[in-house]
């Protein structure tokens, strides 16, 4: 069965440190995988997606993703991190079916 | 302007009532669902609808009953609320002809039952 981890409920940078939230996925079909940001009292906000062709993918407010097919692997990045990306981030795969399955989420905090 | 739109965003309600929420999306997309988050994040698939045709129906009890009158709106009506029904529930879409594209979210009904 396909499954989506996020190593790490909860990650702490400060401002302009690098960010990096981990994702492993097990997917029975060539996965179709996503990021997305989710801010306090809002919907969820799609940041990037690998579907097929160039396994870096860049995606809004400069976040980018590395799909690593030998280590099941599309983790999220950012080389200097803002305030404004304190957030709850979510790694999503799609399983089939027109069924898309979440990570549990990692919540991001940037200190000052 | 609003891709997803969602009424109400909040809806406070006491056990056993019965309480609809209305969904929007002018993207012109197929497909729309329906997601639970709990109060742990956790976000899970109810339904979804595919050119008004259902073909997601997670375990879902059968007092969470979907309505999609035309590709552009889905609703979700809940009959005789218990507790375990609060969470936020997000309508989202998405057009996925040439394959997965990513879903639009909208900003979610906070249901709150007492």
């Amino acid at each position: 069965a396909q499954s989506v981890t996020q190593l790490g409920s909860h990650v702490s940078v400060s401002e302009g440190a690098l960010v990096l939230l981990r994702c492993n996925y097990s997917s029975s079909v060539p996965p179709y995988l996503f990021w997305y940001v989710q801010y306090p009292n809002q919907g969820l906000q799609l940041l990037l997606k690998y579907t097929t062709g160039a396994t870096l993918v860049k995606g809004i407010n400069g976040f980018e993703a590395e799909f690593k097919k030998s280590e099941t692997s599309f983790h999220l990045t950012k080389p200097s991190a803002h305030m404004s990306d304190a957030a709850e981030y979510f790694c999503a795969v799609y399983t089939g079916g027109f069924k898309t399955i979440f990570g549990a989420g990692t919540r991001l905090f940037v200190k000052a | 302007d609003t891709a997803v739109s969602q009424t109400p965003k909040y809806l406070v309600t006491q056990m056993g009532n019965d309480k609809s929420i209305k969904c929007e999306q002018n993207l012109g997309h197929d497909t729309m669902y329906w997601y639970k988050q709990d109060s742990k994040k956790f976000l899970k698939i109810m339904f979804s609808y595919n050119n008004k045709e259902l073909i997601i129906n997670e375990t879902v009890p059968n007092r969470f009953s979907p309505k999609s009158p035309d590709k552009a709106h889905l609703n979700l009506h809940i009959n005789s609320l218990e507790l375990g029904d609060s969470a936020v529930y997000f309508c989202a879409s998405s057009q996925d002809q040439r394959g997965p594209q990513g879903q639009f979210f909208g900003p979610g009904t906070r249901l709150t039952v007492l």
